[in-house]
């Protein structure tokens, strides 16, 4: 098994673009989470998606930031405009289903200039 | 999710039984204890979990006190690449609240 996938591992950017980050989970796992973190914050969760549908999205820091999972193994998370605060190391991580262990990708390493 | 407490930061020497404890007064019933940890750069990685009762696999032991107050992550022989910050978690359901974590640091 491949793990989660995550993409681009690094992007560097300038403020005010539009930034897609991708994952790929586990295959056979229903929930899928969204994580930041920085130094300041620590590790935060963002979104859950159950089956596709998203369940919370209370971390989601604001309307810049939008997730969406059109299938059952692909996600992405998009910010768009970006900010030097957006930046940060990304995590998608997949659970098979609940209570179950959460599986962590690699995480995106983000920069926004 | 309840509050956990761990010490910021722990030594230990290579070889040796790594001890981590955590402290989570306020746990609930159905709450289980659940530890993570992260090893510089990458994704965290689950290590175990447990309820009530004492548990282990091939990476570590859980010792949860009978009050469920606390509990100790313990690495039986702490190899260099056991170095990380290591997460304790209490949880219900989907949310894994990471603290600050203890950083672990294996000297040879």
């Amino acid at each position: 098994d491949a793990g989660v996938i995550q993409s681009p591992r690094h992007e560097v950017t300038e403020m005010g673009q539009e930034v897609t980050l991708r994952c790929k989970p586990i295959s056979g796992h229903n929930s899928l989470f969204w994580y930041r973190q920085t130094m300041m914050r620590g590790l935060e969760l963002l979104i859950y998606f159950n089956n596709n549908v998203p369940i919370d999205d209370s971390g989601m820091p604001e309307d810049r930031f939008s997730a969406k999972m059109p299938n059952a193994s692909f996600s992405t998370l998009k910010i768009q405009p970006s900010e030097p605060r957006d930046s940060a190391v990304y995590f998608c991580a997949s659970q098979k289903g609940p209570g179950e262990t959460q599986y962590f990708g690699p995480g995106t390493r983000l920069l926004v200039l | 999710d309840a509050k956990t407490t761990q010490p910021p930061s722990m030594d230990c020497a290579e070889g040796r039984a790594a001890n981590l404890p955590c402290n989570h007064s306020t746990i609930s019933g159905n709450e289980y204890v659940y530890w993570y940890r992260q090893i510089h750069s990458q994704g965290p990685q689950y290590i175990i979990h447990g309820l009530k009762n004492n548990e282990t696999n091939e990476m570590a032991s859980l010792i949860i006190t009978e009050d469920r107050k606390s509990s100790t992550l313990i690495l039986p022989h702490a190899t260099l690449r056991d170095t990380a910050v290591y997460y304790c978690i209490a949880s219900n359901d989907y949310k894994l609240s990471f603290g600050a974590g203890t950083t672990v640091t294996v000297r040879a």
